[in-house]
């Protein structure tokens, strides 16, 4: 079964820095790859995916991921962090049809401090 | 456009009893699925219906149920409450069942038993 790790639980950035979170997954073919955000009390908002193609995707808010399938990892990167970034951000992967449902890693926690 | 709405938006219920969940997802969108969030952890899948139809389950107790209406709004069942059932339960909508399938979250429905 298909299964995503995000290493770091908890990081801290500076405002205008630059940001990367990981994100490691088991699969044995090409997976659907997600990065979600979360704010406090609210639901889920999708930032990129990436199922075939280009393997740099480019989502919203500035951010970008790299699927990288030598090291089954899927990272989220910005080049510079804004304060209402803070959030807690997730990454899933999800596989074929027929009753598909997105394993999520346990998420990491986005502070940004000014 | 609307996007997915739940309700209720809090719900504090005891042990044993039962409890309804009620969720409408995009217009057009023919596919719900139900995810469990515990505090601190990512989303877990409960369920997952089209036209109607369960086309997943994740490893969930008998006692959490679901079904879908014909017009595509769910409800989400859970009997004889457990303290362990406290969680924030999200509903999302999409328009198949395509692993690619980007799936829309709502806001969620706090549950706290007591």
């Amino acid at each position: 079964a298909q299964s995503v790790t995000q290493p770091d639980i908890h990081i801290t950035v500076s405002e205008g820095a630059s940001l990367e979170l990981r994100c490691n997954y088991s699969y044995g073919a090409t997976p659907y790859l997600f990065w979600y955000v979360q704010s406090p009390g609210q639901g889920l908002q999708l930032l990129l995916k990436y199922f075939s193609g280009d393997t740099l995707v480019q989502g919203i808010k500035g951010f970008e991921a790299e699927f990288k399938r030598s090291q089954s990892s899927f990272n989220l990167r910005k080049p510079s962090v804004h304060w209402s970034d803070a959030a807690e951000y997730f990454c899933a992967v999800g596989a074929g049809n027929s009753g598909y449902a997105l394993n999520f890693g346990k998420g990491t926690s986005l502070l940004v401090t000014p | 456009d609307a996007g997915v709405t739940q309700s209720p938006t809090h719900l504090i219920k005891t042990r044993g009893q039962h409890v309804t969940l009620r969720c409408s997802p995009i217009s057009g969108h023919k596919s719900v699925s139900w995810y469990q969030q515990v505090l601190g952890q990512g989303p877990q899948f409960i369920f997952q219906y089209y036209e109607k139809e369960e086309r997943g389950r994740g490893n969930f107790p008998d006692r959490f149920s679901a079904r879908q209406f014909p017009n595509y709004s769910s409800e989400l069942n859970v009997n004889a409450l457990l303290l362990g059932d406290s969680a924030l339960y999200l509903c999302a909508s999409t328009f198949g069942t395509s692993g690619g399938d980007t799936q829309y979250f709502g806001p969620g429905t706090r549950l706290t038993v007591l």
